[in-house]
């Protein structure tokens, strides 16, 4: 079965440090994404990517890059990691160029000390 | 940016009750979701419905796109249904397919 898959499922870094979270999806979609889920602010979109080398800055990307060198891999990296980006992190896939099903992976859990 | 409203944000059942959660959207749209997310966080997809009624077991939901909204029906409610669900929608403009999300409504259903 096609699948969308996030590791580590749980980390904890120092801040300053350079983190990097893994998303690997088998669906063969084009399109992925990066949210952030914290209290009080539901889901909030980090980064998204259409397609092989296409990146784009979603609402809250400061602090975040990804590339995209692959279909299957959409990596996000924090740069210097701060304690304000302590998060449950979700990466995304859907199918079609016009908004076909979203399917998340099941979360990576971020703690800057 | 779309804007996406949930409600209510709150919702405490009786094991066997029927309740009905809404999220209304500010734009056209071509996608719209329900996700359940359970207690350990996961995100659960439950419908994919930019217009019309879809009916999975005791869960349907309606989208009226012309009228901006969409409603989640439980019906005989169970302990595992609690949680949140969240309705998520991208905006039907040019090149626009990533989901705008709800802020949710938090089920509790008790014994």
């Amino acid at each position: 079965d096609a699948e969308i898959t996030q590791s580590p499922r749980h980390k904890i870094t120092e801040t300053g440090r350079q983190v990097t979270l893994a998303c690997h999806q088998t669906w063969n979609h084009n399109n992925m994404f990066w949210y952030r889920q914290d209290l009080g602010h539901g889901l909030r979109l980090i980064h998204y990517s259409y397609g092989v080398h296409d990146t784009n800055k979603g609402e809250v990307s400061d602090g975040y890059s990804v590339s995209r060198s692959n279909t299957e891999d959409l990596p996000l990296t924090l740069e210097s990691a701060a304690s304000s980006q302590t998060s449950v992190y979700f990466c995304a896939s859907s199918e079609s160029p016009r908004g076909g099903e979203a399917f998340f992976g099941q979360g990576t859990r971020l703690t800057v000390v | 940016g779309i804007q996406v409203e949930q409600s209510p944000p709150d919702l405490i059942l009786q094991e066997g009750a029927n309740s009905t959660l809404r999220c209304n959207f500010s734009d056209s749209v071509n996608n719209l979701q329900w996700f359940h997310q359970n207690p350990w966080g996961q995100l659960i997809n439950l419908f994919y419905i930019p217009s019309g009624t879809k009916q999975n077991g005791r869960l349907s939901a309606t989208t009226v796109a012309t009228e901006r909204y969409s409603l989640l029906y439980i019906s005989s409610s169970q302990t595992t249904d609690s949680g949140v669900y969240f309705c998520a929608v991208a905006s039907s403009g040019a090149g626009s397919y990533q989901l705008t999300f709800g802020k949710g409504t938090k089920l509790s259903v008790i014994p």
